[in-house]
């Protein structure tokens, strides 16, 4: 069965500051990852996808095979990024499982 | 485009009503689903649709109905309403198979006292 685990569920850095979210998979078959992020207010939106290796927002993601992740990372935080992020996986017929979500505050 | 469209934004419900939430979509999307959100379990699926006519069920489907009679709408039936089923629901469409993301309504809020 499908599964993946966001451990932290709230995670605050200072403006300027590196920020890494973490998200860790379960999956059997050739995994298909996405990065979500819902900012106050807003309904949920694509933030990245793990096939397209793209930086959006200055955000990156690497999928690591051998440790079963797909962390979230960008060098210097900005107080617009302060958020809920929640990472995907994409199994069976199209069905998309999400982690537990963190929320980031970014300390101006 | 509108993209998705859920209504209403906010229901009060009592215990045992029943009522349905609306989702459309105007991108021609094969593929919708509906999510509930709760505090610290993140979305879980309900039921989902691949096309007109077939739908299926997700993690959580008790207590809750679909149809998909076009390709447009989605619509959620509560068929009598539990306070266990306060939530926010989300409604989500995508073209397909394929290494797309999903498009997602701005979700409803229901409570259910």
């Amino acid at each position: 069965a499908q599964r993946v685990t966001q451990p932290e569920k709230l995670l605050s850095v200072f403006k300027g500051a590196p920020v890494e979210l973490k998200c860790n998979y379960s999956y059997s078959g050739s995994p298909e990852l996405f990065w979500y992020v819902q900012y106050s207010r807003q309904r949920l939106q694509l933030l990245l996808r793990h096939i397209s290796r793209e930086s959006i927002k200055g955000f990156t993601a690497d999928l690591n095979k051998g440790e079963t992740s797909f962390h979230l990372k960008k060098p210097f935080a900005q107080e617009e990024d302060s958020a809920m992020y929640y990472c995907a996986l994409k199994s069976g017929a199209n069905n998309l499982f999400f982690g537990t979500g963190t929320r980031l505050t970014v300390i101006p | 485009n509108a993209g998705v469209t859920q209504t209403p934004k906010f229901q009060v419900l009592k215990t045992g009503q029943s009522m349905t939430l609306q989702c459309a979509q105007d991108m021609n999307h094969e593929y919708m689903s509906w999510y509930r959100q709760d505090p610290g379990m993140g979305l879980r699926l309900i039921h989902y649709s691949v096309g007109a006519g077939i739908t299926d069920q997700g993690e959580v489907p008790n207590g809750y109905n679909v149809s998909r009679s076009t390709t447009e709408d989605f619509p959620l039936r509560l068929l009598s309403a539990a306070p266990s089923q306060t939530s926010v629901y989300f409604c989500a469409s995508s073209p397909g198979q394929g290494y797309y993301g999903y498009t997602f309504g701005s979700g409803t809020r229901l409570t259910v006292v």
